[in-house]
């Protein structure tokens, strides 16, 4: 199948700063990928839809200004977390849909503020 | 909207026991079902998959089936393993919400030797 690829992995960050994680697709272009947050024993959280060469698309609820998308090709999409505070804390995941009915996830970041 | 909705867990069961994960979902027009199974520390993989009534999706021994009428897509497995000890997500995506994927909480199994 199609693979994502997200880094980093874990990041540890002192709060205050920002922090930058990277998605993707490896073998395939995205036109789409989604950004979600993962908080401890919960379900994902759709936090906003990127697409390429215009604006994301934030849900309801999600500080634009605070998580910053870029998707500025096929195959990267990035996530900015800026001046990040110990509630962002979390773990944040990629995916990129394929075809209308499938989407690939990246491997999660675990992002931790202190 | 749509949700998702499945039960809640943890589900703790011996080597080679049958498995079965209720799931059911609210959804205008006809979405797309899924099941995805995450790993502790890793991303979600996409687990198996139907995209339109009666259809059964299948994969490494697990099987559920799309069930309009009961608006279920429940996941079985007749004999897991102690590998099998992971989050189970169901979710739906349908054209009418943007195709974007819906998940139910998640379903903690774990699997004792």
């Amino acid at each position: 199948g199609a693979v994502v690829s997200q880094h980093p992995s874990r990041v540890i960050c002192k709060s205050g700063t920002s922090v930058k994680i990277e998605c993707r697709s490896l073998d395939f272009q995205a036109t789409t990928m989604f950004w979600y947050r993962q908080f401890p024993k919960q379900s994902l959280m759709l936090m906003a839809t990127s697409n390429e060469g215009s604006k994301a698309t934030y849900e309801q609820g999600v500080e634009k200004d605070k998580f910053l998308i870029n998707h500025a090709s096929l195959t990267l999409s990035t996530l900015t977390v800026t001046s990040a505070h110990p509630e962002d804390s979390s773990f944040y995941i990629c995916s990129a849909r394929v075809t209308n009915t499938e989407a690939f996830f990246g491997q999660g970041t675990r992002l931790t503020v202190v | 909207g749509n949700s998702v909705t499945q039960m809640e867990g943890p589900v703790t069961l011996s080597e080679e026991a049958f498995l079965t994960i209720n799931c059911t979902y609210t959804a205008t027009g006809y979405p797309s079902l899924f099941w995805y199974v995450q790993y502790p520390g890793e991303g979600l993989q996409l687990l198996l998959k139907a995209t339109k009534a009666d259809d059964k999706g299948s994969n490494k021994g697990f099987e559920a089936t799309y069930r309009k009428e009961t608006t279920s897509f429940h996941l079985e497995k007749g004999s897991v393993q102690v590998s099998d000890s992971a989050v189970y997500f169901c979710a739906l995506s349908s054209w009418e919400y943007g195709n974007k994927l819906v998940f139910g909480a998640g379903t903690i199994l774990r699997v004792k030797s």
